[in-house]
């Protein structure tokens, strides 16, 4: 299994460009999570997706900030315009379930907007 | 929604000692309770979890205890080793489709 994948694992751009960010998480789980960890705020969850469908987005900071789920393989998370606040580690996550089982963490992509 | 307090931040301990991690949690409802652990650089990676209906877990040097009538659990460390330098993160859910919230983190360094 190769667990969740992330793409790119580095990104950095200058402020007001588009950033997409993208997971595929490991095959049979139907939740996937995306989180941001900054030193100041530590790990905060965005949102998150159960069997393709978003439940809670109540973390996304901004409308600048969306997410999607097309298929169960494959979501995105942009950021349109980036600004430097934006810069943290962005990691993605799956599970067999919402809650009550492990999540599995993608390697994480570090954001750096300048 | 749930509040997930997590102290200390930063732990030190000597190469041997026990450390302990505690957290509480605001909402009763919470029966899921994992801890992650994250090396520098990497990613968080779960280490154990308990179940509202057990008090106390075991795993070789770990341990995780949980009292529901405070609503707080705590991570303990026995025999301390470098390489359980890291940090640490608790977190709390109510399961069905209720999100997992993750402490603040604490930062433990082993001194060898």
């Amino acid at each position: 299994d190769a667990g969740v994948i992330q793409s790119p694992r580095h990104e950095v751009t200058e402020m007001g460009q588009e950033v997409t960010l993208r997971c595929k998480p490991i095959s049979g789980h139907n939740s996937l999570f995306w989180y941001r960890q900054t030193m100041m705020r530590g790990l905060e969850l965005l949102i998150y997706f159960n069997n393709n469908v978003p439940i809670d987005d109540s973390g996304m900071p901004e409308d600048r900030f969306s997410a999607k789920m097309p298929n169960a393989s494959f979501s995105t998370l942009k950021i349109q315009p980036s600004e430097p606040r934006d810069s943290a580690v962005y990691f993605c996550a799956s599970s067999p379930s919402i809650a009550g089982n492990e999540q599995y963490f993608g390697p994480g992509t570090r954001l750096t907007v300048t | 929604g749930e509040n997930v307090e997590q102290h200390p931040s930063t732990l030190s301990v000597q190469e041997g000692d026990s450390a302990v991690i505690k957290c509480t949690y605001s909402d009763s409802a919470s029966n899921y309770f994992p801890w992650y652990k994250q090396e520098l650089g990497k990613r968080p990676q779960l280490i154990i979890d308990i179940r509202s209906n057990v008090g106390e877990k075991k795993d070789q040097r770990i341990a995780v205890t949980l009292n529901k009538t405070a609503k707080h659990f705590s991570l303990h460390i026995t025999e301390t080793q470098p390489e359980d330098s890291a940090v640490y993160f608790c977190a709390a859910s109510k399961g069905g489709y209720q999100k997992v919230t993750f402490g603040t983190g604490t930062k433990l360094q082993v001194i060898p």
